[in-house]
């Protein structure tokens, strides 16, 4: 069964601090990475996709992937209160409309 | 645009009774989708459809059944609820394999 681990927090910064999130899956073949952002009592917000290695930076936003190790992670640089919510990582595999597979979420919490 | 829209919001029903939840998008996908979320479990996939005409079972099918009415609609049906049904259903919608899937406001279901 493929599985997404990510650190279930919470997860407290500073405002101002840089919030790094951590997520590993487990299928080699997983070839699509998302973050999505969700506030409590709100619907999942896509916030970051990446499908090649490297980095991908958008606005304070930066997503990290390593296929070798199997490791994605999001860096929020001068984290915001406005930050604080719960961070979903997903993964799907290329050219499948199957599904995606959602980590459990990562709460952060940035504090003023 | 609305985007993805459900109905009902929220929902409490007895056990045995059933109900659909509806589900709609105007974005032009092929692909619908059905989650759960409680808490701690993250999301988790119930029934999708790649296209219309199409339905497949996910991860947690069982007590559910769905409808692909057509392009724009994907339903979710409860024939007879448990407690364990209790939870946050999610429809979302996505245009090609691998792209962004996009959620709608959710729908808070509780059965006594």
């Amino acid at each position: 069964q493929k599985e997404v681990e990510q650190n279930s927090g919470p997860l407290s910064v500073p405002e101002g601090a840089i919030a790094s999130l951590n997520c590993t899956y487990s299928d080699r073949g997983s070839q699509s990475f998302f973050w999505y952002r969700q506030y409590s009592g709100k619907s999942p917000e896509l916030i970051m996709s990446i499908y090649s290695n490297g980095d991908k930076e958008d606005g304070r936003f930066t997503a990290q992937l390593n296929k070798a190790s199997q490791y994605v992670s999001l860096l929020i640089r001068d984290s915001q209160p406005s930050d604080s919510a719960t961070y979903l990582c997903a993964v799907t595999e290329g050219g499948s409309a199957r599904q995606l597979t959602f980590g459990s979420g990562t709460q952060l919490t940035v504090l003023p | 645009n609305a985007g993805v829209t459900q109905t009902p919001k929220f929902q409490v029903l007895k056990t045995g009774q059933s109900m659909t939840l509806q589900c709609a998008q105007d974005m032009n996908h092929n692909s619908m989708y059905w989650y759960r979320q409680d808490p701690g479990m993250g999301l988790r996939l119930i029934y999708y459809s790649a296209s219309e005409g199409t339905t497949d079972k996910g991860e947690v099918p069982n007590g559910y059944n769905v409808s692909r009415l057509n392009k724009r609609e994907f339903s979710l049906r409860l024939e007879s609820a448990a407690p364990s049904q209790t939870s946050v259903y999610f429809c979302a919608s996505r245009a090609a394999a691998g792209g962004t899937q996009y959620f709608g406001p959710g729908t808070r279901l509780t059965v006594l």
